[in-house]
């Protein structure tokens, strides 16, 4: 175990609508970055923040939104959900921006 | 040429063997490297992480780097059924910013 928690756990949404996923860091960590993995692929950036700031953006559209709160737990908005964004979602966190990171679970999204 | 290429395998190795996993990088500037392990259906998990070429060995793992050829390993020395998963390398091009590039993967068989 990590102490990296995500929720939900699995999710089930229709072309369009919008989605917020969470992701709560590991003790004593600043720093969580969110991943896209596509069935068969490798996690793919979408970003990352360090100290409630954004800290660099992988190509994903504008659709995909994040935070960070003061408690460095961290959600990840999706709107105009489209058939591809169907995938697991990661979330991980680190102790700083270029420190080794930590997974979560994971949220499995499927888009219908 | 992608940034990190992986053999996706299938690659089966029977059980007490070593198995050797292979991943390549095309930023020669890259700082750092991990490999991390995933079950199926289950979040990537943090096996390893090395920064300065040669050898760095952790129980039955060995993790291997040679920056001047881009080229980064793993040996599973005395494999076990329970190794059986997919292996992912990912690298870290470093600075302020710690987006994680990952390959596609290498799927592991360990047969008994």
């Amino acid at each position: 175990e990590t102490g990296v928690t995500q929720s939900p756990t699995h999710l089930i949404k229709t072309r369009g609508q919008q989605v917020t996923l969470r992701c709560s860091s590991q003790s004593g960590h600043n720093t969580v970055s969110w991943y896209q993995q596509a069935l068969g692929q490798g996690p793919q950036f979408i970003f990352q923040y360090y100290r409630e700031e954004e800290n660099g953006r992988g190509n994903f559209p504008p659709r995909f939104s994040g935070l960070q709160f003061p408690n460095y737990s961290s959600e990840l908005n999706v709107n105009a959900l489209e058939l591809d964004d169907s995938a697991l979602y990661l979330c991980a966190s680190s102790l700083a921006p270029e420190e080794t990171q930590y997974f979560g679970p994971g949220t499995r999204l499927l888009v219908l | 040429q992608k940034e990190v290429e992986q053999n996706s395998g299938p690659l089966s190795v029977p059980e007490g063997a070593i198995a050797s996993l292979n991943c390549t990088y095309s930023d020669r500037g890259s700082q750092s490297f991990f490999w991390y392990r995933q079950y199926s259906g289950k979040s990537p998990e943090l096996i390893m992480f090395i920064y300065s070429n040669g050898d760095k060995e952790d129980g039955r793992f060995t993790a291997q780097l040679n920056k001047a050829s881009q080229y980064v390993s793993l040996l599973i020395r005395d494999s076990q059924p329970s190794d059986s998963a997919t292996y992912l390398c990912a690298v870290n091009k470093g600075g302020s910013q710690g987006n994680l590039i990952f390959g596609k993967g290498t799927k592991l068989s360990v047969k008994p």
